[in-house]
């Protein structure tokens, strides 16, 4: 059986300050998957991580992948206040269908 | 295009009632999913239909029941609902291809009392 684990859970950071939220998996899988979700909003796609070694930016969020390690990043540079939201990932079982299992999210807060 | 569509946003029910929840798109997507998520549980898989024709129990499908009316379409239905069935419900599509993600409907609340 597939878990995702995030960590961590909650953060709380400073604007301007750096920080990584990591995603561990345990079973193999070469498709990961980032989303954000606001407040009571749906989940938005950010990030398609695809093969070992994947890195992907936009703007001030940067996602790795190392399926060696099962093991997933995503890179907070210099936060601001609009990147509070919480944050899933989400790793592809592998039994087709492109089943997800999703982390249990990280409730990012972002303050001056 | 409005992409993935839910009805309704909100819905209240008795322990012991049936509803459905519907869900469309409009991205000609071989793939829909439903997911419940719960406070501190991230999203749960409940059922999928990987092309029109076909669904398939996920993580937490009991209790509940799906249907893929056509491509566009695929609803969920609670045939007697119960207070842990409390959630937000969300329906999601995704195309064919490698490098594709899903597409997340606005949701539905429900609550059972």
């Amino acid at each position: 059986e597939l878990k995702v684990e995030q960590n961590p859970l909650f953060l709380s950071m400073q604007e301007g300050k750096n920080y990584t939220i990591y995603c561990n998996y345990s079973t193999t899988s070469d498709r990961l998957y980032w989303y954000r979700q606001d407040p009571g909003k749906s989940l938005e796609s950010l990030f398609v991580l695809l093969s070992n070694g994947a890195v992907k930016q936009e703007g001030r969020l940067m996602a790795s992948l190392d399926t060696k390690a099962r093991l997933s990043t995503l890179h907070i540079t210099a936060a601001v206040h609009d990147l509070s939201a919480t944050y899933f990932c989400a790793v592809d079982s592998g039994a087709g269908s492109y089943q997800l299992t999703f982390g249990k999210g990280t409730k990012l807060s972002v303050i001056p | 295009n409005a992409g993935v569509t839910q009805t309704p946003k909100f819905q209240v029910l008795k322990t012991g009632q049936s509803m459905t929840l519907q869900c469309a798109q409009d991205m000609n997507h071989n793939s829909m999913y439903w997911y419940r998520q719960d406070p501190g549980m991230g999203l749960r898989l409940i059922y999928y239909s990987a092309s029109e024709g076909t669904t398939d129990k996920g993580e937490v499908p009991n209790g509940y029941n799906v249907s893929r009316l056509n491509k566009r379409e695929f609803s969920l239905r609670l045939e007697s609902a119960a207070p842990s069935q409390t959630s937000v419900y969300f329906c999601a599509s995704i195309a064919l291809g490698r490098g594709k993600t899903q597409y997340f409907g606005p949701g539905t609340r429900l609550l059972v009392l």
